[in-house]
């Protein structure tokens, strides 16, 4: 079974530049979540689906993050503009329904913007 | 709110001596526990997680973690560190009934021969 995937694993862009992140969760589970690592921080909730319904997105920083996840697969994460407050590692995680509580992490994308 | 603090964010040991990681979390509900280890130049890995049952839970590459209520801590032990041990650790919280996470700043473990 293929675990989450992520892409890009890495992506170097300017200030003000956009920036869209790809998460494939784990098949068959409903809820994938966002999580940010900024550097020399904690990992961070950003948000998170159930299917294609935001649950709970009481994390994202501000109104320059967009998320979605039409038809309940994968999810895009679009940064736009950039800032350089931005830089950081972005975790995808999904959970079945079964053991809900027991998220699964992609490998992250390392986004730095200069 | 829930937090979770990681008492030392850099542990060395030298190869096969012990190891313990230390997180102790606050939170006002009851919540399951979880270890996460990250590897050089990997992503997030599940070590190991307390849902119920035993407070003494078993993971991968020989980890184990202890969950004490009473002192509301979740440490993470090794009887004999390795060299492929060196990773980044993270302890987590989730509240039941929740869907976030609620990470420590992680512990950088280094294994020096």
């Amino acid at each position: 079974e293929a675990g989450v995937t992520q892409f890009p694993s890495h992506s170097v862009i300017e200030k003000g530049q956009t920036v869209t992140l790809r998460c494939d969760p784990i098949s068959g589970h409903d809820n994938l979540y966002w999580y940010r690592r900024v550097m020399g921080k904690e990992i961070k909730f950003l948000l998170h689906f159930v299917k294609e319904s935001k649950q709970d997105e009481s994390g994202m920083p501000n109104n320059r993050f967009l998320a979605e996840r039409t038809g309940g697969t994968y999810s895009t994460l679009k940064v736009q503009p950039a800032e350089l407050e931005d830089s950081g590692v972005y975790f995808c995680a999904s959970s079945g329904d079964y053991r809900v509580e027991t998220q699964y992490f992609g490998p992250g994308t390392r986004l730095l913007v200069l | 709110a829930q937090s979770v603090t990681q008492l030392d964010s850099q542990v060395p040991v030298f190869e096969e001596a012990p190891v313990e990681l230390r997180c102790n979390y606050s939170s006002s509900v009851s919540v399951y526990l979880f270890w996460y280890v990250q590897y050089p130049n990997q992503g997030l890995q599940l070590l190991l997680k307390y849902l119920s049952g035993s407070t003494l839970v078993k993971g991968i590459n020989g980890f184990e973690a202890e969950f004490n209520k009473s002192q509301t801590s979740f440490h993470l032990r090794k009887p004999s560190v390795h060299i492929s041990d060196t990773a980044e650790y993270f302890c987590a919280v989730l509240e039941q009934g929740a869907q976030k996470l609620v990470f420590g700043q992680g512990t950088r473990l280094t294994i020096n021969p």
